[in-house]
């Protein structure tokens, strides 16, 4: 499989912006993706981003992706106590396969 | 509600046991997985059916052994287990054959071998 890195844990305070940071080696990457796994749950896609655009924006979140350093991150406005999770960026190459990175906790502080 | 029902939550077995996990999807999709998600690692793709037949086993260990009856049920059987494969198994489906592949996850069945 293909490597994705991410930092493990991501402290904020409530109401800054966060972001979340992860590199990824394979340059065929189509699409890269932002799933958010919550206490006791199991992953759910956040949003993605295809391989051509460098930036989305959608409502708190923007996406932006360096195609040429393979570097993608992820930004959460007006940070919540609702956002701490476990955030796991991951791409997909030519075939079907999804790679994951380890994800990185953030948690939220008052 | 994601759709992915994985049972049972909890699983605790000693390294002698034979147990399966049981995972079903409600969402009309053509392929399934098996993930595991051990702390501070990468999410570890198993196994991957797609149409139902078996696509993808990554060098798994026998001991874990999957069975896809059909398109909407997934099993991982599982036997002579070591300590080590204690962790969160994570099942999840897609639809195959769109460029947008979107998995939808299960909860997860967390397993302790002792």
């Amino acid at each position: 499989g293909e490597d994705v890195e991410q930092s493990l844990f991501l402290s904020v305070r409530e109401g800054d912006s966060s972001v979340i940071n992860c590199t990824y080696t394979d340059s065929s990457s189509t699409y890269l993706y932002w799933y958010k796994q919550e206490p006791g749950a199991g992953l759910q896609l956040l949003t993605y981003i295809f391989s051509n655009m460098d930036m989305k924006q959608d409502q708190r979140l923007t996406v932006l992706l360096n195609k040429k350093d393979k570097h993608l991150s992820l930004r959460i406005a007006d940070t919540q106590t609702g956002d701490s999770a476990i955030y796991f960026c991951a791409d997909r190459s030519n075939d079907y396969k999804l790679s994951f990175g380890a994800g990185t906790t953030v948690t939220v502080r008052a | 509600e994601t759709g992915v029902t994985q049972t049972p939550r909890h699983l605790v077995m000693g390294m002698t046991n034979k147990k399966s996990l049981k995972c079903e999807q409600h969402l009309g999709h053509n392929a399934m997985y098996w993930y595991k998600q051990s702390a501070k690692k990468p999410l570890e793709l198993m196994f991957v059916y797609s149409l139902e037949e078996r696509v993808e086993n990554n060098s798994v260990p026998s001991r874990f052994s999957p069975e896809c009856p059909n398109s909407s049920h997934l099993f991982l059987h599982l036997h002579t287990l070591q300590p080590e494969d204690s962790a969160l198994y994570l099942c999840a489906s897609s639809q195959e054959g769109q460029g947008l592949e979107k998995l939808f996850f299960g909860s997860g069945t967390q397993l302790s071998v002792l």
